[in-house]
């Protein structure tokens, strides 16, 4: 069965500092993979898209970018944290061309 | 431009009572929808989906009903149970996007004793 993993669970950053949070899905093969923020009181924003290695889609302008470097494996970063950017980061994998997506654990990131 | 809208933040219903979560969509390219439901601090669970093709969808103490014409679709939860609390978000996607999900902002249920 399929599984999705996500590190770590919460973080805490100063303003300005670096970030990287990592997602793998275990268990199928060329998988969609997304990068999605909930923030306080908002429904799920989706950040990323990915369709296969090194092909990312950003949806919204912001401080963050994502990468791929393996097929199951997708990474959220940021070279300066800003105040804005704290919030509960999910991702989630598909299959290719099915519409259902399912969720990691999400990591809950507070910028002070 | 909100795509997909949940206008009721909240809902509150008695344990064994029905539970009706509704959503609504602007988008007519839309033909697929799907409900999560979401703990505090967890990723959201996929609950049920339903195709354009169907009015209806049932799983269990879920039903999803699709109304194409008013862009409306609403999920049943009957019998509700205190487990059953939770925030569920609605979401769709269109023919020409399969892998592109829109989601509501949301509706907290709380199903008290």
């Amino acid at each position: 069965s399929q599984t999705i993993h996500q590190w770590p669970a919460t973080l805490v950053q100063p303003v300005g500092s670096p970030l990287s949070l990592e997602c793998t899905v275990e268990g199928t093969s060329n998988p969609n993979l997304y990068w999605y923020r909930q923030a306080a009181g908002r429904g799920l924003q989706l950040l990323f898209y990915s369709v296969g290695i090194g092909q990312i889609s950003s949806e919204v302008p912001q401080n963050l970018s994502a990468s791929r470097p393996q097929d199951r494996q997708f990474i959220l970063s940021s070279k300066k944290l800003l105040l804005s950017d704290s919030g509960f980061y999910l991702c989630a994998w598909s299959d290719e061309g099915t519409e259902t997506q399912y969720f990691g654990p999400g990591t809950r990131l507070l910028v002070l | 431009d909100q795509q997909v809208k949940q206008n009721s933040p909240s809902l509150s219903v008695q344990e064994g009572r029905i539970s009706i979560l509704n959503c609504d969509y602007t988008n007519s390219m839309f033909d697929y929808f799907l409900w999560y439901k979401k703990y505090p601090a967890e990723g959201p669970t996929f609950l049920i989906s339903i195709s354009s093709i169907k009015d209806k969808n049932e799983d269990g103490r879920f039903t999803v009903f699709l109304n194409k014409s008013a862009k409306h679709l609403s999920l049943h939860i009957v019998p509700s149970q205190p487990g059953d609390s939770a925030v569920y978000f609605c979401a769709a996607s269109a023919f020409y996007n399969t892998d592109k999900l829109i989601f509501g902002t949301g509706t907290r249920l709380q199903v008290f004793p």
